[in-house]
């Protein structure tokens, strides 16, 4: 079955802190991964997005992720939390040829004290 | 350009009553989605398009049509509303293509829909 797993579903760090947020998949096919990013009220914004090639991807607002196949994740991770980045983050997976159909993990939702 | 437009964004509706959620995008995008999101389940597609005059359903499409009879528009109709059907409801569009650089959907706003 094609499912998205975000293990933590509330995460606080300190401003200035690191931050690493979890997402596994699993997909029958190459995957295609992404991370959304929704503040409160709002839609949804893409953070970042992997097709191929480098496993290492560079997002807005500083965000990277890093796909590694063999563990079948996708994590998100900043060096540096600035207190904006409070949200709720999402991971989504496609895959080619799938008609744009994004299957959606629950959600992790960063609160960042001062 | 304005995106992806959804029209309302909130909506109160009584049970056993039909609505449209409207949903327009400006940038000639060939996938068109709908989604809701409810409290700890993430989004959950209803219904899905990959062109004018073709759809498809998703994973909870109990409840919703749709039709795509332009590539701009893509409404989504509740025919008979359950309280089973607040949520708030996103519609989305990307390019198609197969490993298109481009590819990546871009969300409205959101409808929040309350049925009482």
């Amino acid at each position: 079955a094609q499912s998205v797993t975000q293990p933590d579903i509330h995460i606080t760090v300190s401003e200035g802190a690191s931050l690493e947020l979890r997402c596994n998949y699993s997909y029958g096919a190459t995957p295609y991964l992404f991370w959304y990013v929704q503040s409160p009220g709002q839609g949804l914004q893409l953070l970042l997005k992997y097709f191929s090639g480098d496993t290492l991807v560079q997002g807005i607002k500083g965000f990277e992720a890093e796909f590694k196949r063999s563990q079948s994740s996708f994590n998100l991770r900043k060096p540096s939390v600035h207190w904006s980045d409070a949200a709720e983050y999402f991971c989504a997976v496609g895959g080619f040829n799938q008609g744009g159909k994004l299957i959606f993990g629950q959600g992790t939702e960063l609160s960042v004290k001062p | 350009n304005a995106g992806v437009t959804q029209t309302p964004k909130f909506q109160v509706l009584k049970t056993g009553q039909s609505m449209t959620l409207q949903c327009a995008q400006d940038m000639n995008h060939e996938y068109m989605s709908w989604y809701r999101q409810d409290p700890g389940m993430g989004l959950r597609l209803i219904h899905y398009s990959v062109g004018a005059g073709i759809t498809d359903q998703g994973e909870v499409p109990n409840g919703y049509n749709v039709s795509r009879s332009t590539t701009e528009d893509f409404p989504l109709r509740l025919l008979s509303a359950a309280p089973s059907q607040t949520s708030v409801y996103f519609c989305a569009s990307s390019y198609g293509g197969q490993g298109d650089s481009n590819y990546g959907y871009t969300f409205g706003s959101g409808t929040r829909l309350t049925v009482v």
